[in-house]
């Protein structure tokens, strides 16, 4: 089984903070995606990766940035949180480029930026 | 733009039949897809079609129109454990997806 594993399920943080969360995939995927969750809208793509080294904006990247230095680990990265960025984050893997292939999901990061 | 519609909320009395629906408009389409999220939890996939028709997995169906822009994911002999959301999210041309905010599905003893 996949596992993906996210190093905080909650944290709070306060605004201005330079915030970074996690993700680890043990299976090898090619890919790996940072979601964030809010109430009544569905997953926004903030920023994706296909390689090491490589990283595409997604839908939200204002206010982010990432970093895949190793295969296994994809980082995301509040160089200032703001209150704005309240929410749940879900790392997410899959095998490899351009397939279909669903998503294998770590178990989230409740983010509280006061 | 691109679009998925999902109702909001559902809710079914155990051991029912529910049906949810997805509509969507997306540039191109490599696939749908539909998983389920309890409370607190991360996504698990349930079900993906990329042909018309019906798919049958357990309790679990769905089916897809591609000519409709529809799905959707039938739930037989519904169980109190099958209180979720059940997202829906459909791969378009650049193999990007596009998600639907999902449906609380609530079931009623």
């Amino acid at each position: 089984d996949v596992k993906v594993t996210q190093s905080s399920r909650y944290l709070v943080k306060r605004t201005g903070e330079k915030v970074f969360l996690e993700c680890v995939q043990d299976m090898d995927h090619e890919n790996m995606f940072w979601y964030r969750q809010d109430p009544g809208l569905g997953l926004r793509l903030i920023y994706f990766s296909y390689d090491v080294k490589m990283k595409e904006k997604g839908d939200i990247p204002e206010g982010y940035s990432v970093s895949r230095e190793k295969k296994e680990r994809f980082s995301l990265i509040l160089e200032s949180a703001s209150t704005n960025q309240t929410s749940m984050y879900l790392c997410a893997s899959s095998p490899g480029q351009g397939d279909n292939s669903p998503l294998h999901f770590g178990n989230g990061t409740r983010l509280t930026v006061t | 733009g691109q679009n998925i519609d999902q109702p909001t909320e559902m809710t079914a009395t155990e051991g029912a039949i529910v049906q949810i629906n997805c509509t969507y408009q997306t540039s191109g389409f490599n696939g749908l897809f539909w998983y389920q999220q309890h409370a607190g939890e991360a996504p698990t996939f349930l079900s993906y079609n990329v042909l018309d028709g019906l798919e049958e997995k357990g309790r679990f169906s769905s089916f897809l129109s591609r000519s409709k822009g529809y799905s959707y994911l039938l739930l037989k002999e519904l169980q109190m454990k099958d209180s979720a959301s059940y997202l829906c999210a459909v791969l378009d041309s650049n193999y990007q997806l596009i998600w639907g905010a999902g449906t609380k599905l609530i079931i009623k003893p």
